[in-house]
């Protein structure tokens, strides 16, 4: 069985970091490219990120660039997101999803872990 | 960036009605790349419809994905207690962009 958990959210003021972490199982975590998307309160879903297999190519959301670094350890079969300079904005649901279908949509998603910045 | 908008937004039905949700692009959806999910509240969402119309593994038949290009609708044909929840959509034909979501609720 697929599965995703992330951790790492929390209570977090302006300007500070947090790094979230998404542990995977029940498939070869080296095979994927994984995204890293969020959902604000109220509002619809955005990708922030996403990583290629190896994580020697990486993309990023314009409003999280310079402050949010996408990687990956295969060993551990984990996923994370440093996020640096935290800003009021970034509050939100922050899931981690798998790129298993055909031009990289995501197919298996977490249960999502909360970040706010306040 | 492909702009998904979803409607309605609330779907107030009763167990057992058909239920049929929209989806609609900015632009053309590169090679019908449209999948929808289910999300129930503290859930992860769950993969119902890829590629437009290919149901994802497990998927009870009852759920059915049509359309192309711009447009594209989920049909629910009858409704069961467990499929009361908030559905979106996401493409990937360029980029990953997701629709705003519909909520079908109980009537």
């Amino acid at each position: 069985e697929v599965k995703l958990v992330e951790s790492g959210g929390g209570l977090v003021q302006p300007g500070g970091s947090l790094r979230l972490s998404c542990a995977a199982s029940g498939f070869i975590f080296s095979n994927y490219w994984m995204h890293w998307v969020r959902q604000a309160p109220g509002k619809g879903l955005v990708r922030v990120s996403h990583i290629n297999v190896d994580g020697s190519t990486t993309s990023y959301a314009d409003s999280v660039k310079g402050r949010f670094t996408i990687s990956r350890d295969n060993a551990e079969n984990t996923l994370y997101l440093q996020m640096n300079s935290l800003r009021a904005e970034d509050t939100a649901m922050y899931y981690c999803a798998r790129a298993g279908l055909t031009a990289g949509g995501a197919d298996y998603w977490g249960q999502g872990t909360l970040v706010t910045v306040s | 960036e492909i702009v998904l908008t979803q409607s309605p937004g609330t779907l107030s039905l009763s167990p057992g009605e058909r239920a049929t949700l929209s989806c609609r692009a900015s632009q053309s959806v590169s090679s019908n790349h449209l999948a929808w999910f289910q999300q129930k509240p503290g859930q992860a969402p769950r993969l119902l419809i890829y590629g437009a119309s290919s149901r994802a593994s497990g998927i009870p038949d009852r759920f059915s994905g049509t359309g192309s290009g711009t447009d594209f609708t989920l049909t629910i044909s009858r409704l069961e207690p467990e499929d009361f929840a908030v559905y979106f959509c996401q493409q990937y034909g360029s980029s990953l962009t997701f629709g705003g979501g519909t909520t079908v609720e109980i009537k």
